[in-house]
């Protein structure tokens, strides 16, 4: 099983926009509109921020957004805060299976 | 408010199988439209998805696990079960349960169990 490839870390400055990357195949991110994205800080389970490729939860701030273009589908969080300092990982179908992001450690500097 | 709790045996001895539950509270496992999940991660590591069973009964595993992996529900006690067997010390991991909606998001996890293969 292929895991999707996201950078090891990105960072940011408070207020600043950042965004990460999650690049899959034909087989997974590119055939299925059902990317997630999950965020977790240390020691505690994750959180889903994001769902079908762009579909906040209730209750998640209109600061996380998501998109995807061919193979690759990406998590935008604008106006950094000291609280987005955390692992991020992507999720994608996979027909019958599911294929986890390798993460991605967000620092706010 | 749905919760779900993991529950089981924190050390397993190499070969031997892992066994752990899956309590659901606040709502009842046979709702349609989800399936039920099992997600580990080892130390330092990321996510890995195991598997899940559909509340149909239908269950989808990980290829790679496949062989060695079994998910069932009780639905008389509102819980579901993960058994993997013939565990090494590359099992070792904190193994989470989750809910996933129709769309695959993983949208309710339990808090995570450490599960430890040594002798």
């Amino acid at each position: 099983q292929s895991a999707l490839t996201q950078p090891a870390s990105v960072s940011g400055s408070p207020g600043q926009s950042i965004t990460i990357s999650c690049t899959g195949t034909s087989s997974d991110v590119g055939s299925y509109n059902l990317v997630s994205w999950y965020q977790q800080h240390p020691g505690k389970a994750p959180k889903l921020m994001i769902y079908e490729v762009s579909k906040r939860p209730s209750g998640v701030s209109n600061r996380f957004s998501g998109s995807k273009s061919g193979n690759t589908a990406s998590l935008t969080i604008s106006g950094l805060q000291a609280e987005d300092e955390a692992d991020y990982y992507c999720c994608s179908y996979a027909g019958s299976s599911t294929h986890f992001g390798t993460g991605t450690k967000v620092t706010v500097l | 408010q749905l919760q779900l709790q993991e529950s089981g045996s924190g050390l397993v001895k190499p070969s031997q199988t892992l066994s752990l539950t899956c309590a659901v509270s606040g709502g009842s496992i046979s709702s349609g439209g989800y399936s039920w999940s099992w997600i580990r991660q080892p130390p330092g590591k990321g996510l890995e998805w195991i598997g899940y069973i559909y509340h149909s009964g239908s269950t989808y595993y990980n290829p790679s696990l496949k062989s060695r992996v079994t998910i069932s529900v009780d639905r008389s006690k509102n819980q579901f079960s993960l058994k993997l067997s013939s565990v090494t010390a590359a099992d070792t991991a904190v193994y989470y349960c989750a809910r996933s909606t129709i769309f695959n998001a993983f949208d309710i996890w339990g808090q995570g169990t450490m599960v430890t293969v040594s002798s």
